[in-house]
């Protein structure tokens, strides 16, 4: 079965802070994703990792950042949180092509 | 660049009437299209994908390239249909980027 965990279901920030979330997938996906999730704008991908330290701006980079230092490991970073970052925000993995890609469950930010 | 367009935020049908989840894409190549579902406190999952032609819980989906559409159809709509639908792209390219749509949410009514 696969399996793509975030680490926080739920996560209260103050602005200004640093802000880690954390991804791991134990599929062996080359792939993998960080997207945000807002009502009416749908999923708005941040970053995309295609391989060890390699990485693609998505649509929203502005105010994130991300590290992939090993394969099944993707960490989005919030280098100083705002309140326009209160979101959900899903990571996913997917094969080279991605037929499929799998999602985490979801870690809900709430700046304040 | 590519990008996913879904023009109705919300689809709400009674039980039995037929379902048209409308998207539409941008991408100058030849794209990988899938629809993606969500159900209440549920992941996000794959619904279908445009290459395997397959018809999941009902649902078929058609690649239409000269309208750039990849309409969702589902000839009598059950309640436990009801949930959020994504079109997503991927351009063929060797990375395998993902964009999705902005979503719509399909209410069956009983």
């Amino acid at each position: 079965d696969v399996k793509v965990t975030q680490s926080s279901r739920y996560l209260v920030k103050r602005t200004g802070e640093k802000v880690f979330l954390e991804c791991v997938q134990d599929m062996d996906h080359e792939n993998m994703f960080w997207y945000r999730q807002d009502p009416g704008l749908g999923l708005r991908l941040i970053y995309f990792s295609y391989d060890v330290k390699m990485k693609e701006k998505g649509d929203i980079p502005e105010g994130y950042s991300v590290s992939r230092e090993k394969k099944e490991r993707f960490s989005l970073i919030l280098e100083s949180a705002s309140t326009n970052q209160t979101s959900m925000y899903l990571c996913a993995s997917s094969s080279r092509v991605p037929f499929e890609a799998f999602f985490g469950q979801g870690t809900r930010l709430t700046v304040v | 660049a590519q990008r996913v367009t879904q023009p109705e935020k919300l689809l709400s049908v009674f039980k039995g009437a037929p379902v048209e989840l409308k998207c539409n894409y941008s991408y100058s190549g030849s794209p990988e299209l899938f629809w993606y579902v969500q159900y209440s406190r549920q992941r996000l999952q794959l619904l279908l994908r445009h290459i395997s032609r397959e018809s999941i819980k009902g649902f078929t989906a058609d690649l239409n390239k000269g309208e750039t559409s990849f309409h969702l159809k589902k000839p009598f709509a059950q309640e436990e249909d009801s949930a959020m639908y994504y079109c997503a792209l991927s351009g063929q390219s060797n990375t395998g980027k993902l964009i999705f749509g902005q979503g719509t949410t399909l209410q069956v009514k009983p």
